[in-house]
């Protein structure tokens, strides 16, 4: 089964700018995370989607970030405008729809840099 | 809310030492634990997984044991190899009724082997 598709991989931008990034879930899971990695520390929840609605984006900071998941299958989350401290990996997972507690997949993340 | 403690790193040891990553956590209810290895460059992989108190968990040599009287999961594996080297993170799935399905993580523990 193909796995969990994340681009780009890299991305460098200056403070300010703005930046999206895409992810395409495992075919049938209807569940979909956007995750924060910072360098040294553990993933972080930003946002969870079941299908193309919102479950929990109460760690994601709004005045900023955006995600969106129209047609409950691929997403996007946007930055705008980025701060040297969102210099992160950002990672997308998906899961099955059951059982409840199945395993989340990750992406190869994309490493994004803020100058 | 829920959190996961992880021992802090690096552990750096030997080839064919025995390794053990401590994890505790804690949470409301019962959750779901899990053990995501990262190797240098690629994104996050399922390593093991137990569901319920007292299963046990393993896979590729390493095991770990759900331990609801202790709160922990610790990670064991009787001959660590160089290809071992890694960073480990524990992480717990509480089920909730508002749908909420994400995994909290630890902050990782990074794995040294040495030849």
């Amino acid at each position: 089964e193909a796995g969990v598709a994340q681009s780009p991989r890299y991305k460098i931008i200056e403070k300010r700018q703005s930046v999206a990034f895409w992810c395409n879930p495992i075919s049938g899971h209807a569940t979909l995370y956007w995750y924060q990695q910072i360098l040294g520390q553990g993933p972080k929840l930003l946002i969870q989607f079941q299908n193309n609605g919102v479950v929990d984006d109460s760690q994601l900071p709004k005045d900023r970030f955006s995600a969106e998941r129209l047609k409950g299958v691929d997403s996007t989350l946007k930055i705008q405008p980025a701060k040297l401290e969102d210099s992160a990996v950002y990672l997308c997972a998906s899961s099955a729809p059951s059982p409840p507690n199945s395993p989340l997949h990750f992406g190869n993340g994309t490493r994004l840099t803020v100058t | 809310g829920d959190s996961v403690t992880q021992m802090e790193g690096p552990v750096t040891l030997s080839e064919e030492a025995f390794l053990t990553i401590n994890c505790t956590y804690t949470a409301t209810g019962y959750p779901s634990l899990f053990w995501y290895v990262q190797y240098p460059g690629e994104g996050l992989q399922l390593l093991l997984k137990a569901t319920k108190a007292d299963d046990k968990g393993s896979n590729k040599g390493f095991e770990a044991t759900y331990r609801k009287e202790t709160t922990s999961f610790h990670l064991e594996k009787g001959s660590v190899q160089v290809s071992d080297s890694a960073v480990y993170f524990c992480a717990l799935k509480e089920l909730r009724d508002t749908g909420r399905r994400a995994l909290t993580f630890g902050s990782g523990t990074r794995l040294q082997v040495q030849p």
